[in-house]
C-alpha cells in the first residue's frame, strides 16, 4: 500500500501570508495526486488534480507542485475562507489520502 | 449541476446491516465511476469502494472486503453501499464521490452519518 505523510499537520498564518503544505508519497507516485480542502461539517472539494492542475471554479491563488514522491500545495495569499483541513490523495494505486492539514487565521 | 445527495445512514448494533444510498443528478452514474470514501469522527478520509463504468472493475479497502458490497442502479441513477458485519470502527460519515476523467473524486455528496454501538 502507498503511504502519504502530510506536513505540518496544523499550520497557523495570516491574511496575506505565503503558505506550502507538503506531502510526501512512501513510493513513487508520478503526478497521480490530488489536494482537497474541506471545511467543518462539510464534503471535501477538490483544488488540483494531476500535481498542479487548478479544478475548474479553484481560486488561482492556489497552485500544487511536485512528482515522483515530494508534492506541495501552496497558497500565494492566504484569505479568511481558506481556513480548512487540506487533504493529498494518492491515485497510482487504489486511493489513499494524507492525514489532513488544519489551516487557521 | 451536478449533485449527488447521500441517504439511509443510522444507528446499528455491532454485527448489524445497513445499505446507504446516493442518488445522483446533472450526470448519468453509468458513464462515470462511482465511489465511496468515509470519515471516522475527527479523523482524516479513507477510501472505501470503487465502481466501474462497466460494472466489471470493483474494489474495496481491505479494511471492508467482504463485508461491505458496491452496486449501481441506472434506471434509478444511483449507487449503493451494502455494509454487513458492521464493527464499532466502521463509525463515521460516508461520502458518495464521482470519479472524474482527471482521475480524481471531483464531485462529492454532503455525507450520511453512520453509528455503529451497542
Amino acid at each position: 500500500d502507498i503511504q502519504m505523510t502530510q506536513s505540518p499537520s496544523t499550520l497557523s498564518a495570516s491574511v496575506g501570508d505565503r503558505v506550502t503544505i507538503t506531502c510526501r508519497a512512501s513510493q513513487r507516485i508520478s503526478t497521480w495526486l490530488a489536494w482537497y480542502q474541506q471545511k467543518p461539517g462539510k464534503a471535501p472539494s477538490l483544488l488540483i488534480y494531476g500535481a498542479t492542475s487548478l479544478q475548474s471554479g479553484v481560486p488561482s491563488r492556489f497552485s500544487g507542485s511536485g512528482s515522483g514522491t515530494e508534492f506541495t500545495l501552496t497558497i500565494s495569499s492566504l484569505q479568511p475562507d481558506d481556513s480548512a483541513t487540506y487533504y493529498c490523495q494518492q491515485y497510482s494505486s487504489y486511493w489513499t489520502f494524507g492525514q489532513g492539514t488544519k489551516v487557521e487565521i | 449541476e451536478v449533485q449527488l445527495v447521500e441517504s439511509g445512514g443510522d444507528l446499528v448494533q455491532p454485527g448489524g446491516s445497513l445499505r446507504l444510498s446516493c442518488v445522483a443528478s446533472g450526470f448519468n452514474v453509468n458513464t462515470y465511476e462511482m465511489t465511496w470514501v468515509r470519515q471516522a469522527p475527527g479523523k482524516g478520509l479513507e477510501w472505501v469502494a470503487f465502481f466501474s463504468t462497466s460494472g466489471k472493475n470493483i474494489y474495496y479497502a481491505d479494511s471492508v472486503k467482504g463485508r461491505f458490497s458496491i452496486s449501481r442502479d441506472n434506471a434509478k441513477n444511483s449507487v449503493y453501499l451494502q455494509m454487513d458485519s458492521l464493527r464499532v470502527d466502521d463509525t463515521g460519515v460516508y461520502y458518495c464521490a464521482r470519479y472524474s476523467t482527471s482521475w480524481s473524486f471531483d464531485s462529492w455528496g454532503p455525507g450520511t452519518q453512520v453509528a455503529v454501538s451497542s
